[in-house]
Formats: structure tokens, sequence, C-alpha cells
């Protein structure tokens, strides 16, 4: 069970309103979850990341959140701006330094002004 | 350092022709990932090399597709011949050691195959 499924497929959120995109996986072996922001025309680029042994993590106005016993992560942006419009990947990987990542479809986030 | 380059950044070819996209990873990285992005099935891994030895190649779609990395400083991906199918833009990424530190990308081949 390589997959990673992302939830919503696009999102619409207001200036300075708070965006919610979740992933959840079935691997229990995965052990690193990142979250890569991708604006057009440019490859994917990492925002943020966390471990299983850690139930959420910041940084900024990024926060992760983390449900081991539901296999379930999420990505909090909040006071979200319009340049924070892109296409967020939420991440797992498997088989720890030898692995490689297994990313979920994407997010379009759009954020009005 | 100026990150991962690839090149071409834009292919368009006609079916049947050989592509050969090209890519530097960061130097330093030992870990090297060449990925497919399509509107319909998202960001697909094709192949992964660490140390230069190809590693899990299960992405790779069919025989047309083959990946080399002759030494740390370069890697190719051939398709031969190629099939509008195969129109996407393809990523490759690099790594300090594996997928568990961050990996950086680049900016991609956007392919076209009429």
């Amino acid at each position: 069970q390589q997959q990673v499924k992302q939830s919503p497929q696009s999102l619409i959120v207001q200036k300075g309103g708070i965006s919610i995109i979740n992933c959840a996986y079935e691997n229990t072996a995965f052990d690193y979850f990142p979250w890569y922001q991708q604006f057009p025309g440019k490859g994917p680029a990492l925002l943020i990341a966390i471990r299983p042994d850690v139930s959420e993590k910041k940084e900024g106005r990024f926060t992760i959140s983390f449900n081991k016993s539901a296999k379930q992560f999420s990505l909090h942006i909040m006071d979200s701006q319009p340049g924070d419009s892109a296409t967020y990947f939420c991440a797992a990987l498997y088989g720890g330094s030898q692995g490689n990542l297994i990313f979920g479809k994407g997010t379009k986030l759009s954020v009005k002004p | 350092d100026a990150g991962v380059i690839q090149s071409p950044r834009h292919e368009v070819t006609e079916m049947g022709q050989e592509v050969t996209l090209r890519c530097k990873p960061i130097s330093g990285h030992n870990s090297l990932f060449w990925y497919r992005q399509t509107m319909m099935r998202g960001l697909e891994l094709l192949i992964y090399f660490n140390n230069n030895v190809p590693i899990d190649d299960s992405g790779m779609p069919e025989d047309r597709f083959s990946a080399k990395m002759p030494n740390a400083s370069f890697s190719t991906l051939k398709i031969q011949p190629s099939e509008p199918r195969d129109s996407a833009v393809y990523f490759c990424a690099s790594s300090a050691q594996g997928g568990n530190t961050e990996a950086f990308f680049g900016q991609g081949t956007r392919l076209t195959v009429v």
C-alpha cells in the first residue's frame, strides 16, 4: 500500500483565512512526511516536514498535524495570503535512507484578496 | 550552487522520435530521482538512484523508458520511441541522503509529443 491520498483537489480561501489540506496513508512503514509547495512553471520545493514521533510541527504560519493512529496528517496555513496560492503536495517516505518519496495528487490552493 | 539543472526546459518532438532529458544534480548529493507530472496522475516517481546505482525503477512505465547515471553529476532519461501519451513535465530531484532529507527539484522539462 504505497499510496498517499490527498484532499481536497482544490481549495479557495479568503485572505486571512485558514487553509487545511488533508492526507491519509496505509503503509505503517512510512516514517517521514514532508509537504511540498509548487508554483506554476517551477519544481516543487520543501515547505515543512514531520516524523511520526511528533504530533505537531509549526513553522511560521504553516503547521503539520499528525495522527499516527488514524494514519492521517494535515497542513494548516494560518492567515492565508494571496502569495500562498500554489499547489501543495503531501508526501511519505518508505525505505529509510535508501527510500524514495511517494506524493499525493496535490491540492491547488487559491487565496482570494 | 545553482540547484538542480535540467535541460532542455521545453521539448516538442514527433511521435516515434527519441527524446533525451538531462539532469545535473546538486554537487555532493548522492540520491537522484526522476518524476513525471501530469494533471491526471500527479507526481509519479519513475526511477531512483543512490550513489549512481538504480535502486527502484518500478515506476518506469515501459521498456521505451530508460535512465542512466554514468557519474555523480549527470543523469539522463531517454524515451525511445516517444508517444503522445508521454507528454508531461519531467522533473529531476536530488537529495543528500535518500528520501528522508530534503529533495531539491529542478525546473522540469515540459515534453510535448505530437
